[in-house]
Formats: C-alpha cells, sequence, structure tokens
C-alpha cells in the first residue's frame, strides 16, 4: 500500500542549529515528492519539489531535501534554523490519479 | 493577487445541521481538492474534481458531499451523517496533470 511516514511528531532544535525532517514513502512507481509548510492555523505552503533528475533540491527559505531511491526517502534539511521556522511540517508523495498521499506531519520548535 | 479563498475561517454548528463550507479559486486550476485535518492524522482526502462537473470520492467521503458547476468554486457540504465533523477543513487546487497542490487557509469547524 502507499504510505507516508514521518517518523518524529515533534522536534526540538536551538535557534541556529542545524535540522533533518526525516521522511520515508511506500510507492511502486517513480515518486513525485514535496515537502509543505503549516504554520499554525494556516493552510500549507510548499517548500519543495521533487520529480527527476538531481536528488539534491532546494526549495524557499533555505531548505532543501535529498531524495535517495535505495531509502525511499527524502529527508528535509536546513543549516541554520530561525526562530520563524517553528511550524508543522508536511512530507507527500504524489501517486495515480493526481492524488497525493501526505505523511501526518512534524512539529518543529525551535528555542532559543 | 492570485490565490485560494475560504471562508469562513470559523464555523459553528449544531449537531444535526448540514453546513456549506466555500471554496473559490482565481488561479485557473482545472483540479479542486477538500482535505480533512485532525491533530496528529496528517490530511485526509475527501472528494476532488479534475474538471468542471465531475469529482471523485476520496479516502473519507462519507456524509460530505460537493459540487463543481463552476471552474472556480467547489463548495463542500458536511452533511448531518458525518459522525464526527469537527475538524479542520483544506481546500487546494493544481493545474491540470500536475501533483503540486496550493492550499487555502482553511476552515476550523466546531460542532457541538
Amino acid at each position: 500500500a502507499q504510505s507516508v511516514t514521518q517518523p518524529d511528531i515533534h522536534i526540538t532544535v536551538s535557534e541556529g542549529a542545524s535540522l533533518e525532517l526525516r521522511c520515508n514513502y511506500s510507492y511502486g512507481a517513480t515518486p513525485y515528492l514535496f515537502w509543505y509548510v503549516q504554520s499554525p492555523g494556516q493552510g500549507l505552503q510548499l517548500l519543495l519539489k521533487y520529480f527527476s533528475g538531481d536528488t539534491l533540491v532546494q526549495g524557499i527559505k533555505g531548505f532543501e531535501a535529498e531524495f535517495k531511491r535505495s531509502q525511499s526517502s527524502f529527508n528535509l534539511r536546513k543549516p541554520s534554523v530561525h526562530w520563524s521556522d517553528a511550524a508543522e511540517y508536511f512530507c507527500a508523495v504524489g501517486t495515480g490519479g493526481f492524488k497525493t498521499i501526505f505523511g501526518a506531519g512534524t512539529r518543529l520548535f525551535v528555542k532559543a | 493577487d492570485g490565490g485560494i479563498t475560504q471562508s469562513p475561517k470559523y464555523l459553528f454548528r449544531k449537531e444535526g445541521q448540514n453546513v456549506t463550507l466555500s471554496c473559490e479559486q482565481n488561479l485557473n486550476h482545472d483540479a479542486m481538492y477538500w482535505y480533512r485535518q485532525d491533530p496528529g492524522q496528517g490530511l485526509r482526502l475527501i472528494y476532488y474534481s479534475q474538471i468542471v462537473n465531475d469529482f471523485q470520492k476520496g479516502d473519507i467521503a462519507e456524509g460530505y458531499s460537493v459540487s463543481r458547476e463552476k471552474k472556480e468554486s467547489f463548495p463542500l457540504t458536511v452533511t448531518s451523517a458525518q459522525k464526527n465533523p469537527t475538524a479542520f477543513y483544506l481546500c487546494a487546487s493544481s493545474m491540470a496533470d500536475s501533483y503540486e497542490q496550493y492550499f487555502g487557509p482553511g476552515t476550523r469547524l466546531t460542532v457541538t
């Protein structure tokens, strides 16, 4: 079955520290992969996407993600976290029929 | 500015009443989606529509209904048959043949 797993329900990092949010997917074909960010009470905003080509993709707000087919992973990274990055982050996989499966989300807390 | 609007932001209803959530987009997107978001469960697809006058059930369509009479509009009705309607509802749209979705700000529905 197609699925997206975000193993960490929440993560706390210090401001200025590096960040990695994990995402694993299960999908038989070549995946279309996304990371979205959601501030409290708001909609989702696309951070970055992977369709094909270079497995390291750059997104907005200084985020990047790396697609590793052998590990079925698409982890999100940022070298230095800012307090404004505190939000919930969703990994997603595009499946057949242009439907998208979302992970359960990882809430990021940033401490001063 | 192009985007997706959802109204109202907060909605309160008594149990047993039907309620309609509005979603309008001016992005000229062909496809539109409704998701339900509950804490710790990510986004679950309720209904989606790829063209006017056509829509398909998602994973949790029971107790919900939609219409797509205009390209710009995709209202969602939460009926009294929905057993647990209190949730955050998100509308999204995308271009034809694209997995990249644009989200509205959401409507928080509380049924008591």
